[in-house]
């Protein structure tokens, strides 16, 4: 299976500043088809997931343009350009190439 | 819009059994694979169980292999999580999620179910 792994795991940050979440799958995510399957997702308090993020760095509709996917192979990176207070949460990677099993990263919990 | 509708959770003892829905609108439900994800409480997501689009072909979490069975129905746009044998670590919120190329685009609100004597 492969294994996906966040850093931090905690973030504490200033409203209007920057932050970054970083995400290391196990092996390379790049699949036969060219793609890679890297997917970020947000889960407000009490809320169900929400995909903010898709094949690296293609946003979903309606998600703000102050979040950016990037990365490549087995390290990839979330980057809030200024968090803003509907931000706080936790934030989870997910691969969908090498499935199954379809496997979440531990989850980083953003804190204002 | 999209919508996934769970149902069917709730308290049960250990060793009993537990069958999940989940109804769809919104899409074309028999075009797509669905999913069925849980989050013990306070922890991360798990995987547990996907469906192919036209029922098909199922695979599962090595945790509920033999335990779990997804199913479905395109007639009536249901999707279905029977749990047998359930245990203590079974105790999650469970939501239904569709499948989009290598990733999960819409998730329904969840619903709890308690493994407990």
């Amino acid at each position: 299976d492969v294994v996906m792994t966040q850093s931090p795991l905690s973030l504490p940050v200033t409203l209007g500043q920057p932050a970054s979440i970083s995400c290391r799958s196990s092996q390379s995510l790049v699949y036969s088809d060219g793609n890679t399957y890297l997917n970020w997702f947000h889960q407000r308090p009490g809320q169900s997931p929400r995909r903010l993020i898709y094949k690296v760095s293609n946003r979903d509709s309606g998600v703000p343009d102050r979040f950016s996917g990037s990365g490549s192979g087995t390290d990839f990176t979330l980057k809030i350009s200024r968090v803003a207070a509907e931000d706080i949460g936790v934030f989870y990677c997910m691969q969908g190439t090498h499935w199954p099993p379809y496997t979440f990263g531990q989850g980083t919990k953003l804190e204002i | 819009q999209v919508q996934l509708v769970e149902s069917g959770g709730g308290v049960v003892q250990p060793g009993r059994s537990l069958r999940l829905s989940c109804t769809a609108s919104g899409f074309t439900f028999s075009s797509f694979g669905m999913n069925w994800v849980r989050q013990a409480p306070g922890k991360e997501l798990e995987w547990v169980a996907v469906i192919a689009y036209d029922g098909s072909q199922q695979w599962y979490a090595d945790s509920v292999r033999g335990r779990f069975t997804i199913s479905r129905d395109n007639y009536e746009n249901t999707l279905s999580l029977q749990m047998n044998s359930l245990r203590a670590e079974d105790t999650a919120v469970y939501y239904c999620v569709k499948s989009a190329a290598g990733s999960f685009d819409y998730w329904g609100q969840g619903t709890l179910v308690t493994v407990s004597s």
